[in-house]
């Protein structure tokens, strides 16, 4: 199994900052690496997919970059419906998700 | 629009059963492999089963291999997750979901989700 760790736990900014979440996989995943966006009593909403590329709809203030085993999703400048929590996820072998990132308002 | 109807869950005793249900819409259901994810509420998540568009290669999480069975019918755009022998600890908010991409070698990301169910099993 693939372990994903994420950090930090939670992350406290304003609105306007600029938040960088991290993944550290425990073995290389290669590209195979995508960022989830999860609201209170909503399901995970896919942001990033395979380390880089935007999902249909995601605004461009959201990035992933990465390979092997350190990835980083940003936010260039934080909206108000930004703050959430964040998850990685690999599909290098079988789908193992990171234990997320609190992203809240400072 | 993409959308994934779930139902099923509910209260269970230990070693009981329950069957859940996925009703896509909106896409070519026999085109894209389908997976359960579950979550225990306030926790992470894990991917708990796959199956490939021909129902084909269903894939279980270690914690559930032996007890849950996934299944499709194409014919009826409907997933399905057979879960016996239910324990304690798969008490979770169950997410069906559909994989991004049609055609891969590797496993799924994940681009549509149902709006989960729970499950819960105590005595």
């Amino acid at each position: 199994e693939i372990v994903l760790i994420q950090s930090p736990a939670t992350l406290s900014l304003s609105p306007g900052e600029r938040a960088t979440l991290s993944c550290r996989a425990s073995q290389s995943v290669s590209s195979y690496l995508a960022w989830y966006q999860q609201k209170p009593g909503q399901a995970p909403r896919l942001l990033i997919y395979d380390a880089s590329n935007r999902a249909t709809g995601i605004p461009d203030r959201f990035s992933g970059s990465g390979s092997g085993t350190d990835f980083t999703l940003t936010i260039s400048s934080l909206e108000p419906e930004d703050f959430a929590v964040y998850y990685c996820q690999q599909r290098s072998i079988w789908p193992t998700f990171g234990q997320g990132t609190k992203l809240e308002i400072k | 629009e993409v959308q994934l109807l779930q139902s099923g869950g509910g209260l269970v005793q230990p070693g009981g059963s329950l069957r859940l249900s996925c009703v896509a819409s909106g896409f070519s259901f026999s085109t894209y492999a389908m997976y359960w994810v579950r979550q225990i509420p306030g926790k992470g998540l894990e991917c708990v089963s796959g199956i490939n568009n021909d129902a084909t290669g269903p894939a279980y999480a270690d914690a559930v291999k032996g007890r849950f069975t996934i299944s499709r019918d194409n014919s009826k755009n409907t997933l399905y997750l057979q879960m016996n022998n239910l324990r304690a600890e798969d008490t979770a908010l169950y997410y069906c979901a559909k994989r991004r991409d049609a055609h891969g070698s590797k496993w799924a990301h994940f681009d549509y989700w149902g709006q989960g169910t729970l499950v819960s099993v105590s005595s």
